[in-house]
């Protein structure tokens, strides 16, 4: 079975600052990995996702972020974040052999202050 | 508009009583999800659906019964819920292949008094 760990709750940020968020997974298969974003009272966005070839992928709204398999790692990042980004972030993977359902990671609660 | 609508947004009903949750997805898409959101709570994956098959159902309890009669539609049936059921119940759908992500809808703020 495959697991996800988002180790920080909570990140809190000054606006126009950088972020990184962390995510780590553990599988014994290979996996694919998307960050999804969820807004207060909606519903969870793809943000970007990992599917095979560069380890660096980008995905919407200035997000990017690198899969490291060797340390089974995909963190998020974005160079400089606005007030709007403030929302909840979800890393999830899911194994590609046999049937799979996306497992995701407990969330980090991004806090961009001005 | 993310390609799959909930309905109601929002659920406010007594313990005695049964309601129901709607999810309609026009994405084509050949799987069904329900998740529970709890506060303070990973994201609990309750049901999956494939080509209208029940395929997992993750220790649910008997009050909660969902219903797929077909791939565009899921409903999450509830009767003599509990407080702690109060929670946010998310739908997704997808590609049943597994590199594909899942497209979720905004929810339904459920709320058990």
């Amino acid at each position: 079975a495959q697991s996800v760990t988002q180790l920080d709750s909570q990140v809190p940020v000054f606006e126009e600052a950088p972020v990184e968020l962390r995510c780590n997974y553990s599988s014994s298969v290979s996996v694919y990995l998307f960050w999804y974003v969820q807004y207060p009272n909606q519903g969870l966005q793809l943000l970007l996702k990992y599917l095979s070839g560069s380890t660096l992928v980008k995905g919407i709204n200035g997000f990017e972020a690198e899969f490291n398999k060797s340390q089974t790692s995909f963190h998020l990042r974005k160079p400089s974040v606005h007030i709007s980004d403030t929302a909840e972030y979800f890393c999830a993977v899911r194994t590609n052999s046999g049937y799979s359902t996306l497992t995701f990671g407990k969330g980090t609660m991004l806090l961009v202050s001005p | 508009e993310t390609g799959v609508t909930q309905t109601p947004r929002h659920l406010v009903m007594g313990m005695t009583n049964k309601k129901s949750l709607k999810c309609e997805q026009h994405l084509g898409h050949n799987a069904m999800y329900w998740y529970k959101q709890s506060a303070k709570k990973p994201l609990e994956l309750m049901f999956v659906y494939s080509l209208e098959e029940r395929v997992e159902n993750n220790s649910v309890p008997s009050r909660f019964s969902p219903e797929c009669p077909n791939s565009s539609h899921l409903f999450l049936h509830l009767h003599t819920l509990q407080p702690e059921d109060s929670a946010l119940y998310l739908c997704a759908s997808s590609q049943e292949t597994a590199n594909t992500e899942a497209f979720f809808g905004q929810g339904t703020r459920l709320t058990v008094v």
